[in-house]
C-alpha cells in the first residue's frame, strides 16, 4: 500500500508569493495533519483535519490555511510568504484513533 | 515556551549496548506520549507510544518508560544497531487525542557505531 504522499518535494519561492502544498493519504486514512519543521527543530502542529471538517489548529497566522477533500487529500496554502516559513512541510494521514503516518514533506525555500 | 524537551542533542552509543533517550514535558494535560523516528530525506516514523495510565510499555527492542511524577519519558533501544542512527523525536498529546495534535520535542540524534 502506498504510503502518505507529498507533492511537490521542493519548492523555491520568492518573498510575498503565495504556495499551494499537497498530501494525499494512506487509503482509509480520514483524519490528515500538516506540521512545519523548521531545521534543527521538531514538527510544529499547524492544522489537523477530519472528514473536511478542521479538528485542529496550532499557533500558526492566518496566512496559514487548509482545507481537505472529499476524497481526503488535503492541501496547505500560505499567503504572503516570508523569509521564515522556509521549512520542511509534513503531512500525516491516521484512522482516528492511530499515530500518525508521515510522508516525506516538501521542502519551502523562502528567498 | 517549550512543553517538551529533549536536552540532549546528540548521543552516540557502541553497537550492541543500549541507547536511552530522554525527555521532559512541562504540561500535565498531556495524556499520550509516543516516540518517532527520522532518517535524512524522510518523514518521521512511528516507533513506540505510551498512554499517561501505564509507566512502561515495550516492543521488541524498544522499551519506553513513563514517569508522570517527574514529568519524564525515556525510550530504552537494546540491543542498539548502527541502523539505528537517527533523530529520535518524543511527542505528546491531551485531551484524548490519542496521537494527533501533537507536540514534539527538538530532537535527539543518535549514532550508532559498528
Amino acid at each position: 500500500d502506498a504510503g502518505v504522499t507529498q507533492s511537490p518535494t521542493h519548492l523555491i519561492k520568492t518573498r510575498g508569493q503565495h504556495v499551494t502544498l499537497r498530501c494525499s493519504p494512506i487509503s482509509g486514512h480520514k483524519s490528515v495533519s500538516w506540521y512545519q519543521q523548521v531545521l534543527g527543530q521538531g514538527p510544529q502542529f499547524i492544522f489537523q483535519y477530519y472528514e473536511k471538517e478542521e479538528r485542529g489548529r496550532g499557533n500558526f497566522p492566518d496566512r496559514f490555511s487548509a482545507r481537505q477533500f472529499p476524497n481526503y487529500s488535503s492541501e496547505l496554502n500560505v499567503n504572503a510568504l516570508l523569509l521564515g516559513d522556509s521549512a520542511l512541510y509534513l503531512c500525516a494521514s491516521s484512522l482516528v484513533v492511530s499515530p500518525l503516518h508521515f510522508g516525506n514533506g516538501t521542502r519551502l525555500t523562502v528567498t | 515556551d517549550q512543553q517538551v524537551k529533549q536536552n540532549s542533542p546528540s548521543l552516540s552509543v557502541q553497537e550492541g549496548r543500549i541507547s536511552i533517550l530522554n525527555c521532559d514535558y512541562t504540561n500535565s494535560m498531556f495524556d499520550y506520549f509516543l516516540w518517532y523516528k527520522k532518517y535524512p530525506a524522510e518523514g518521521p516514523t512511528f516507533l513506540i507510544s505510551i498512554s499517561s495510565i501505564k509507566d512502561k510499555n515495550e516492543d521488541g527492542r524498544f522499551t519506553v518508560f513513563l514517569n508522570k511524577s517527574a514529568k519524564h519519558l525515556s525510550l530504552h533501544i537494546v540491543p542498539s544497531q548502527p541502523g539505528d542512527s537517527a533523530v529520535y523525536f518524543c511527542a505528546a498529546s491531551y485531551d484524548n487525542n490519542a496521537g494527533n495534535m501533537l507536540t514534539f520535542g527538538g530532537g535527539t540524534r543518535l549514532m550508532v557505531k559498528p
